[in-house]
């Protein structure tokens, strides 16, 4: 079946830096999703991509859709605290009705 | 709007005990899901509806069952709970399947 693997699993980075987390999918998705849940809450949606290369920003968060539509990014600059949390990436394979969810990247940002 | 809306908040079982984990939405959503989320796994698709009236298997439907009750609702049943079902259980709404989901509160779910 369909996979979708997210690196890294934890990303520690001091106020400031920046953050990447990648996904990758083993099959060619119709749309990527991606979702932030923050520490004891639940997931919340950020974002849809649908189309090959597309790239979207909001404000210090910039999300990449692969050419093959089999990977994504994101990219957060100049992490705050208030961007702690998990990120999670979610992806209907071609032809499928629901979305495979990755396990995510914790994100830790420390003052 | 209330969203998802999902009862109860908290609940410790005993093994053995059976429990049904109430989920309703107010967004006229035809797809509701259930998942469950455990540390280091991520989101773990139980079952899911695609329409009012069906449900279908998900990635781990051992020991559970859902019933779709009428658009609104869909409810998630441990008819005999297991240690292995200490987790947080998350139920979700669509428009469709390839659309955004909306997420409940959650469910903290602990069998002694």
């Amino acid at each position: 079946g369909q996979q979708v693997m997210q690196i890294p699993q934890y990303q520690h980075v001091q106020e400031g830096e920046d953050f990447t987390t990648y996904c990758n999918s083993s099959t060619t998705l119709s749309n990527i999703q991606w979702y932030k849940q923050r520490p004891g809450g639940h997931p919340v949606f950020l974002i849809q991509l649908v189309k090959s290369g597309e790239v979207k920003k909001q404000k210090r968060l910039t999300f990449q859709f692969g050419e093959a539509k089999k990977n994504s990014s994101l990219h957060i600059t100049a992490t705050q605290t208030t961007d702690v949390g998990t990120y999670f990436c979610a992806g209907p394979p071609g032809g499928s009705y629901i979305p495979t969810f990755g396990r995510g990247t914790s994100l830790i940002v420390h003052p | 709007n209330a969203g998802v809306t999902q009862t109860p908040k908290f609940q410790v079982l005993k093994t053995g005990q059976s429990m049904t984990l109430q989920c309703a939405q107010d967004m006229n959503h035809n797809s509701m899901y259930w998942y469950r989320q455990d540390p280091g796994m991520g989101l773990r698709l139980i079952y899911y509806s695609a329409s009012e009236g069906t449900t279908d298997k998900g990635e781990v439907p051992n020991g559970y069952n859902v019933s779709r009750l009428n658009k609104r609702e869909f409810s998630l049943r441990l008819e005999s709970a297991a240690p292995s079902q200490t987790s947080v259980y998350f139920c979700a709404s669509s428009e469709s399947g390839q659309e955004t989901q909306y997420f409940g509160p959650g469910t903290r779910l602990l069998v002694l």
